[in-house]
């Protein structure tokens, strides 16, 4: 059974740091392109951003309203994805998704259950 | 970024009535290849989001053929044949032509 597994969610203060990670298991984690998209509450979704596979090069895109801030690294020989958060805003609170790319269209096809970050003093 | 708008924003409908999303992009969707990289997705409250519609028109696995997806360049359209009360949630439409992925605000639908 394909599993998207998120946790390090938690309550952080603004300018602080938290580090989220997704454990998949029941794929070829390497072979996939993996994405994190958030969610405010009470909110629509908002795509945060991606890496690529090994065969490209492990390339990472980003959200403008993150870029800079949060950095996107996995690990395949742990098959974990990673989305290191920096420099919190109140406005980063959301439950943040870890989803799968599929290899046979170009959007995401798996999503895990989520974990929430909470941004506040 | 490419913007999705979806109307209407919520849609109250009675079991076994069709149901209709519409989802509109700022500018075409369609690749070189001609293909459209529109997606639908439900959002049952509490879960996350589920894929339902790839490339505008195909079913993703185990969903129901009550479920249709058509359109090409900037419109698009979400269709429930007979909705059942199982579909009540929100639904998304999303863009992967080109980064940053754009969703459409989304569409609650309810039961009557």
């Amino acid at each position: 059974e394909v599993q998207l597994v998120e946790s390090g969610g938690g309550l952080v203060q603004p300018g602080g740091s938290l580090r989220l990670s997704c454990a998949v298991s029941g794929f070829t984690f390497s072979d996939h392109y993996m994405d994190w998209v958030r969610q405010a509450p009470g909110k629509g979704l908002e795509w945060v951003g991606r890496t690529t596979n090994k065969a490209n090069s492990y390339t990472t895109e980003y959200a403008a309203s993150v870029k800079g801030r949060f950095i996107i690294s996995r690990d395949d020989s742990k098959n974990s994805l990673y989305l290191q958060m920096n420099s919190l805003k109140t406005e980063d609170t959301a439950v943040y998704y870890c989803a799968r790319r599929s290899t046979m269209m170009n959007g995401m096809d798996v999503w895990g259950q989520g974990t929430t970050a909470t941004v506040s003093s | 970024d490419i913007v999705m708008t979806q109307t209407p924003l919520s849609l109250s409908v009675t079991p076994g009535q069709p149901a209709s999303i519409s989802c509109k992009s700022s500018q075409s969707l369609e690749n070189s290849y001609g293909k459209a990289r529109l997606y639908w997705y439900l959002q049952k409250a509490g879960q996350p989001p589920r894929l339902l519609i790839y490339d505008v028109s195909n079913r993703f696995s185990r969903v129901p053929d009550r479920f249709s997806g058509s359109g090409s360049g900037t419109d698009f359209t979400l269709k429930i044949s007979r909705v059942e009360a199982e579909d009540v949630g929100v639904y998304y439409c999303m863009q992967s032509l080109q980064l940053p992925l754009t969703f459409g605000g989304g569409t609650k639908v309810e039961i009557k």
